[in-house]
């Protein structure tokens, strides 16, 4: 996931607007990804989630886009709403052994502005 | 919602203390996991189980120790705690290994 420092990346939406969060990734070889919604105080909410055999996944107003080339994500939220605001990160599986390892990354900030 | 309760909620310990942290699922999920969340970084994977009295190391679990003696209970213990170990801890629970579904809320936990 992307690597920031301790200030998370921010994005603010009018209410209605779609939103384009992104997130690029560590390891070429990751099979799946998850991307979560944190809001304040709670903990991590799964939205989606996409294996490296598709490139794009669909639910309910939120699309999972997967650039395997570039090693990005993007999760596209339609008509963005106030509950939406919260922190969006991804995570990627990496497949180590007879395992795997899941890495996080540290999120992007949505505000929605009503 | 995942039933998924973690408790404390918060706690204010001091230098040097032992500390429990605990996990209880109604899911019946097989697979419980500890993390902790710093700013600037992501979630981190401290240990994690894959079965009544089976647990393994994460990434980050010098100085921490779990067990889990029933389905569904995983706890988390700070032998000795150290300002470091300052953190929001977040227990998460699958079908899968390795991929956390579900998280609980969190234990705010400060060393002082």
């Amino acid at each position: 996931g992307e690597s920031v420092g301790l200030h998370l990346p921010t994005l603010s939406v009018q209410e209605g607007d779609n939103s384009i969060i992104n997130c690029a990734y560590s390891n070429s070889a990751s099979d799946y990804f998850i991307w979560y919604k944190q809001e304040s105080g709670k903990g991590p909410q799964f939205i989606i989630d996409i294996r490296s055999n598709m490139d794009k996944r669909q639910g309910q107003r939120v699309t999972v886009l997967l650039n395997k080339t570039v090693k990005h994500l993007s999760l596209q939220i339609a008509a963005t709403q106030p509950g939406d605001s919260a922190v969006y990160f991804c995570a990627e599986n990496f497949p180590r052994g007879t395992g795997n390892q899941f890495y996080f990354g540290t999120g992007t900030s949505l505000t929605v502005i009503p | 919602d995942a039933g998924i309760t973690q408790s404390p909620r918060h706690k204010v310990t001091e230098t040097g203390t032992p500390v429990t942290l605990r996990c209880h699922q109604t899911e019946n999920h097989r697979y419980m996991y500890w993390y902790r969340q710093d700013p600037g970084h992501g979630l981190r994977l401290i240990h994690y189980s894959y079965g009544v009295k089976d647990t393994d190391k994460g990434e980050v679990s010098d100085g921490y120790s779990v067990s889990r003696s029933k389905t569904e209970d995983f706890l988390l213990t700070l032998e000795s705690a150290t300002s470091s170990q300052t953190s929001v801890y977040f227990c998460a629970i699958g079908n899968r290994g390795g991929q956390p579904q579900h998280f609980g809320d969190g234990t705010r936990l400060s060393i002082l």
